[in-house]
């Protein structure tokens, strides 16, 4: 799976839009974005996943540049329930059941 | 929503004692897998299941792991003779389809 680097740390002002960049530049064309998110000492949630358009669902939206060597995660209303750490992994959709591999991850802080 | 449920939430064993983690995943799930984080660190596969076999296993996960799904429901991990370095939230995940992993809120396994 390729390798993702993210800022180590990000803060947001609560009520605000919240966008955490990640580098991907060695993903291959079979490869997905996936985020994931980690609230303190629980387990990780999954949040949204990606192939090339752009995704929004219920949680977050996904930006993926057109030449897929970069993306970013727009939660738009922060809330301090979002203060967590937000992983970015890439993983071939066809992995079977090939596991997740998490890095460092962004720990973001939103205050009131 | 469907959960993948972790029993107990916090064990506490003396080093040198086996210890068995429960988990029950979401029941149409075919994946199964065990990921550990000691405390300060990453998020570290050890193992993942399907078919009624392992998969994938990775360095962390030696001869004093070992995994089962011994009823069709729960899926467990041993531990035996457990070291100090053992000390760390145990995850389980469980997926159905290719995409998202949905993840147990853990076990905290100290060893003292």
């Amino acid at each position: 799976d390729a390798k993702t680097t993210q800022p180590p740390s990000m803060d947001c002002a609560e009520g605000r839009a919240a966008n955490l960049p990640c580098n991907h530049s060695t993903i291959s064309g079979n490869e997905y974005v996936y985020w994931y998110r980690q609230i303190h000492s629980q387990g990780p949630q999954y949040i949204i996943h990606g192939l090339k358009n752009n995704e929004t669902n219920e949680m977050a939206s996904l930006i993926i540049t057109e030449d897929r060597k970069s993306s970013t995660l727009i939660l738009p209303h922060a809330t301090l329930r979002d203060t967590a750490v937000y992983y970015c992994i890439v993983r071939a959709s066809n992995s079977g059941y090939s596991t997740l591999t998490f890095g460092k991850g962004t720990m973001l802080l939103v205050s009131p | 929503e469907p959960e993948v449920t972790q029993t107990p939430s916090h064990q506490v064993t003396q080093m040198g004692q086996e210890v068995i983690l429960r988990c029950v995943p979401i029941s149409n799930h075919l994946y199964f897998y065990w990921y550990r984080q000691i405390l300060g660190q990453k998020v570290e596969f050890l193992v993942s299941f399907y078919n009624n076999e392992i998969s994938e296993k990775s360095e962390i996960f030696d001869d004093q792991f070992s995994v089962e799904r011994p009823d069709g429901s729960n899926f467990t991990l041993k531990i035996r003779s457990t070291k100090l370095e053992d000390s760390a939230m145990y995850f389980c995940a469980s997926r159905g389809g290719p995409y998202g992993y949905t993840f147990g809120s853990g076990t905290r396994l100290t060893v003292v």
